[in-house]
């Protein structure tokens, strides 16, 4: 297992545009988190999923987020009618839950909005 | 509302010797703290973690304090490497915070610089 993927590494879009982005995780872990990253700010947490259940989404994932785990393995985030103020960095993290052993990361996708 | 803190946005130290990094809490629910690594164009790399029941964990060149009292806990590298400059974060979570997603609250982090 070569650790947690995600795909695109870099995606430019045009204002409005939808964008999709995708993460494997790790296959034995059965959680999987989304979380966000500006400049000059820590990663902040944007969803979680257990299996195939999303059981916990922030307020920061407005209406036009959305989030799948469709069979428990691989996730999409999907942003609609994207907006400047969704350049960030999206990071993938998934976890067995034993807290001592922290997540694995991804390397991101880094979307710039124009 | 920041309730994870690092309130120094970067430390410069020389090679050999000991890089200390501080992070403040203010949620009392917080029961398991974290810190990762972090290079440019990568995502977080874990590096070593503490449970609140303890005030000491050590791992190799890594070594993490915690103050409950104070809601401190403090990151040490000894002796600090070039191959140690990286933005670290510091991260929390509560055990009891809904449906046991264990989800991380980050700092703003510290960007280490170790000079040869």
């Amino acid at each position: 297992d070569t650790g947690v993927s995600q795909d695109p590494r870099h995606k430019i879009t045009k204002r409005g545009q939808n964008v999709t982005f995708r993460c494997d995780p790790i296959s034995e872990h059965n959680r999987l988190y989304w979380y966000r990253q500006t400049l000059g700010q820590g990663p902040e947490f944007l969803t979680y999923f257990q299996n195939e259940a999303q059981l916990e989404k922030s307020r920061l994932l407005s209406d036009r987020f959305s989030a799948e785990r469709p069979k428990g393995s691989f996730s999409t985030l999907e942003i609609q009618r994207t907006e400047q103020g969704d350049s960030a960095m999206y990071l993938c993290a998934s976890s067995s839950g034993i807290r001592g052993f922290g997540y694995t990361f991804g390397s991101g996708t880094r979307l710039t909005v124009v | 509302d920041q309730q994870v803190k690092q309130n120094s946005p970067s430390l410069s130290v020389q090679e050999g010797r000991i890089s200390i990094l501080n992070c403040d809490y203010t949620n009392s629910m917080f029961d398991y703290f974290l810190w990762y690594k972090k290079y440019p164009a990568e995502g977080p790399t874990f590096l070593i973690s503490i449970s609140s029941i303890k005030d000491k964990n050590e791992d190799g060149r890594f070594t993490v304090f915690l103050n409950k009292s104070a809601k401190h806990l403090s990151l040490h590298i000894v002796p600090s490497q070039p191959g140690d400059s990286a933005v670290y974060f510091c991260a929390a979570s509560a055990g009891n915070s809904g449906g046991s997603n264990y989800k991380l609250t980050f700092g703003k982090g510290t960007l280490l610089t170790v000079n040869p």
